[in-house]
């Protein structure tokens, strides 16, 4: 399996516009995590889905924010519009309750798009 | 109230051991778990070990865990520069789904 991908990898933009995040799980996964990491609030939870319906937004910074989840194969976190507050890595992760010999939920991460807005 | 905790920095010399700590706050945690980040990458699991357990080793890794205490401590013998990087301890959330609470993180830097 590729893991869990992330699109774009970097993305700069400027305060106010729309900033679309991508990701694609690894199959078969049902749990799908958005997480943004910055040097001062280290990693937080945005948002996390179960077969596609989101669980917990409590972590979503305001209603800028939002994720979508229409497939068990894709999700989008938007922001819109951006600000210079947002730039941070945003990484997404998937999970499945199955464990395959390891860890039960064991999360598995992509490599994070890096977003600076100016 | 789920808290992970761990300490912000370690430095260690080459060769030396390390031992990164963490205190946990959730005693029906069934698993925890260990995740590594290098720079400019995402987080990897490292190792985890199951509840019921003390102590896990996976070669250089050795991970101990004091149920009655929460805490949990992963020892690396013989660090290597390629060790440093960021160490993440996490637990499973037992109030339901499959949520995991990560730490700050500890920046393990290893020196000449």
């Amino acid at each position: 399996d590729a893991g869990v991908i992330q699109s774009p990898r970097h993305e700069v933009t400027e305060m106010g516009q729309e900033v679309t995040l991508r990701c694609k799980p690894i199959s078969g996964h049902n749990s799908l995590f958005w997480y943004r990491q910055t040097m001062m609030r280290g990693l937080e939870l945005l948002i996390y889905f179960n077969n596609n319906v989101p669980i917990d937004d409590s972590g979503m910074p305001e209603d800028r924010f939002s994720a979508k989840m229409p497939n068990a194969s894709f999700s989008t976190l938007k922001i819109q519009p951006s600000e210079p507050r947002d730039s941070a890595v945003y990484f997404c992760a998937s999970s499945s309750p199955a464990t395959s010999g390891g860890a039960r939920d064991t999360q598995y991460f992509g490599p994070g798009t890096r977003l600076t807005v100016l | 109230g789920e808290d992970v905790e761990q300490s912000l920095f370690l430095s260690v010399r080459e060769g030396d051991s390390s031992v990164i700590n963490c205190t946990y706050t959730d005693s029906s945690s069934t698993y925890l778990y260990w995740y590594k980040q290098e720079p400019g990458a995402g987080l990897q699991l490292l190792t985890y070990i199951f509840s019921n357990m003390d102590m896990k080793q996976d070669q250089r890794l050795t991970v101990l865990l004091n149920k009655k205490d929460k805490h949990l401590s992963l020892r690396i013998a013989d660090t290597q520069t390629g060790d440093s990087a960021i160490y993440f301890c996490a637990e499973r959330f037992s109030g339901g789904y499959n949520k995991l609470i990560f730490g700050a993180g500890t920046r393990l830097a290893v020196h000449p």
